[in-house]
């Protein structure tokens, strides 16, 4: 069964505090793997899409990285505004979910001034 | 460029009673998605239109939810009755094809009472 599990659950860094939030898959052959934003009462913001181990993808103060097994968000110098829930998701090749987005639960991330 | 727009933003109904909730995507999308967020949870996948087709509902529950996809663009998802466990936010996406990044409107919060 195709799954992504996401951790923490929920991270609080001071401003300027760089840190990583962890993706970690299992899923039917991977077409690719998904970061979104989520701010509160908003829809999930698309950030990056990744496709192949060893691949990197950077936007502003965020850089997503790819294994064959997980993936990490690291944020460098966070500011206040990057508080918000970043969601992974996984599409896959093959099986029952093939096409569809599998989302983890999400990583709420706060950052205080 | 106008994104994905979602009506109501919010709405409030009592168990039994049924409810409607409006899509429409960005312009150019062949490809609609009807998502349903638990509180604290990733969006679950319930049903995917390519162009007019539903190509994927195998995870909505057909005895209470049905959806339409006039034209090709625009779409209407109902459910009839709705019950206590209904309450979520529903997200709708589109995207050019199921193989590129999806892009999600602000979302329908239902209370249902």
């Amino acid at each position: 069964e195709d799954q992504v599990t996401q951790s923490p659950e929920a991270l609080r860094l001071q401003e300027g505090e760089s840190s990583s939030l962890n993706c970690s898959y299992t899923v039917s052959g991977l077409r690719g793997l998904f970061w979104y934003r989520q701010d509160p009462g908003k829809g999930p913001e698309f950030l990056f899409t990744l496709y192949s181990a060893g691949e990197e993808k950077e936007k502003e103060r965020l850089k997503a990285t790819l294994t064959k097994k997980e993936s990490f968000l690291h944020i460098t110098a966070p500011k206040p505004e990057d508080s918000a829930t970043y969601l992974c998701a996984v599409q896959a090749v093959y099986g029952g979910s093939q096409g569809n987005l599998i989302f983890g639960k999400g990583t709420k991330l706060s950052v205080k001034p | 460029e106008a994104g994905v727009v979602q009506s109501p933003r919010y709405k409030i109904i009592e168990k039994k009673q049924p409810v409607a909730f409006w899509c429409n995507p960005i312009s150019g999308h062949n490809t609609l998605y009807w998502y349903r967020q638990n509180l604290g949870q990733g969006p679950e996948l319930l049903i995917r239109y390519e162009n007019e087709e539903a190509v994927d509902d195998s995870q909505l529950p057909k005895d209470r939810f049905s959806a339409e996809r006039l034209k090709g663009v625009d779409s209407t998802l109902k459910i009839q009755p709705a019950e206590l466990g209904d309450s979520a936010v529903y997200l709708c996406a589109s995207s050019l094809n199921n193989y590129n990044e999806q892009f999600f409107g602000p979302g329908t919060r239902l209370t249902v009472l």
